[in-house]
């Protein structure tokens, strides 16, 4: 079956401009989590969602950063008026319920310049 | 507080090598994850380790978890090309709402 998805898989932007990363989740897996990978780095989590619930956000660096998960299915992480420091590989993972293995999506590559 | 600490950082072989990679936490861990990143490529789950003393073995890998739950490793007998990559512990709480990534293990084999 269909694995993680995200999208787009590499965005380059402008210092200060807004950016959208899409992630689908496995169907029918109810946690969906966020992380952040900088280079030569292992991934820092930054956000979890229970179907549509944010449970845990602490790992958001900012208020420039907004995750969603209205329908409790795909998922949005916002980050407006990047900076440089926001060039990250951005990792979503989802599995079917509060523990056990995580099924990652192959990330989206963020630069900005 | 809640970090895993790896080691090594990067560990270079000679391809049919052995090579292990080291997990410690400061505090028990309820169990631990471990997962492989390819060069470019997203973490994929490897094996979840609970129980106290557990080894579980998948081919040439074999996982440890230490008898008080503070340390595991991961060691690869005879490597292969297809071992590189970064080998990442995390800890994962009982209730999983987040997983706490070590920095990883960097692997190079050398044919």
């Amino acid at each position: 079956g269909a694995g993680v998805s995200q999208s787009p898989r590499y965005k380059v932007a402008k210092r200060g401009q807004d950016v959208a990363l899409r992630c689908d989740p496995i169907s029918g897996h109810v946690s969906l989590f966020w992380y952040q990978q900088a280079l030569g780095q292992g991934p820092e989590f930054l956000t979890y969602f229970q179907n549509e619930a944010q449970l845990d956000k602490s790992g958001l660096p900012s208020d420039r950063f907004f995750a969603e998960r209205p329908e409790g299915s795909v998922s949005t992480l916002k980050i407006q008026r990047t900076q440089q420091e926001d060039s990250a590989v951005y990792l979503c993972a989802s599995t079917w319920g509060g523990g056990g293995r995580e099924y990652f999506g192959p990330g989206t590559r963020l630069l900005v310049l | 507080g809640q970090q895993v600490m790896q080691i090594p950082q990067y560990q270079h072989v000679q391809e049919g090598e052995d090579f292990t990679t080291y997990c410690n936490s400061s505090t028990t861990l309820s169990n631990i994850q471990w997962y492989k990143q390819r060069p470019g490529g997203h973490p994929v789950f490897l094996i979840q380790l609970v129980k106290s003393g557990e080894v579980k073995k998948q081919k040439r890998l074999t996982f440890q978890f230490g008898e008080a739950k503070k340390n595991s490793s991961l060691h690869i007998t005879a490597t292969q090309t297809t071992d590189v990559g970064t080998y990442f512990c995390a800890r994962a709480r009982e209730y999983g709402n987040k997983l706490v990534f070590g920095a990883g293990t960097i692997l190079r084999v050398k044919s």
